[in-house]
């Protein structure tokens, strides 16, 4: 089974700075993607960012950015220039190809503060 | 509609109640997810369908919790004998290929047991 980890409950970034959530996982799989989710307090999930494992080229997004490291399972994502609506929840997510049991870490709080 | 329209919005019931949520998928859109969020936790994966059928339900935590997809589109979960552990917030999701992972979730309905 796959299992995903977010070792940092709660984070807070001062704004236009910038700030690291870390992601870990654990799969015996060689082909799967890797995402990061939003949930602002409106509970909604919105996308933020996706990379597919055969791929070594970190994804990125505008001021989203990964740092994925297969061999680590490690998948953090980087937000830049940190603005007060980046403040939500953030769940990294897993899941094989042509499976459809996405598997969401724990999550974490990012505050940004003004 | 544009989006995944989840109705009713929040749901409070008494234990041992039986309840319904309805879930409405984007247009087009084949895949369709039920996924339970309990507080302070990553969404939990409950069940998928791919068209009509329950292409795999292995998330469903017991026979009181059966879903339901009869003309490939609008979804209802069923759950019967309501318990207070059922209480959480209860997200669908659509997709519209197996392969590319983004799902696209609704704003989820909040079931509370009394």
């Amino acid at each position: 089974a796959q299992t995903v980890t977010q070792s940092q409950p709660e984070m807070s970034v001062q704004e236009a700075e910038t700030v690291t959530l870390s992601c870990t996982y654990d799969t015996s799989e060689n082909n799967y993607y890797l995402f990061w989710y939003k949930q602002p307090p409106s509970r909604q999930m919105i996308l933020v960012i996706r990379q597919e494992a055969y791929k070594q080229q970190n994804a990125t997004e505008n001021r989203f950015s990964v740092n994925f490291q297969k061999a680590a399972k490690s998948f953090s994502l980087k937000i830049s220039d940190s603005q007060l609506g980046d403040t939500a929840m953030y769940f990294c997510a897993f899941m094989k190809p042509n499976n459809n049991d996405m598997r969401f870490g724990a999550g974490t709080r990012l505050t940004v503060k003004p | 509609g544009a989006g995944v329209s989840q109705t009713p919005s929040n749901k409070v019931t008494e234990k041992g109640k039986y309840v319904e949520l309805r879930c409405d998928p984007i247009s087009g859109h084949t895949a369709l997810y039920w996924y339970r969020q309990s507080l302070g936790q990553g969404p939990e994966f409950l069940i998928y369908f791919q068209g009509t059928g329950a292409a795999d339900d292995s998330g469903l935590p017991n026979d009181r919790f059966f879903a339901v997809r009869p003309e490939g589109s609008v979804s209802t979960l069923k759950i019967q004998r309501t318990e207070r552990g059922d209480s959480a917030v209860y997200l669908c999701a659509s997709s519209s290929t197996l392969n590319t992972g983004e799902l696209f979730f609704g704003e989820g309905s909040r079931l509370t047991v009394l």
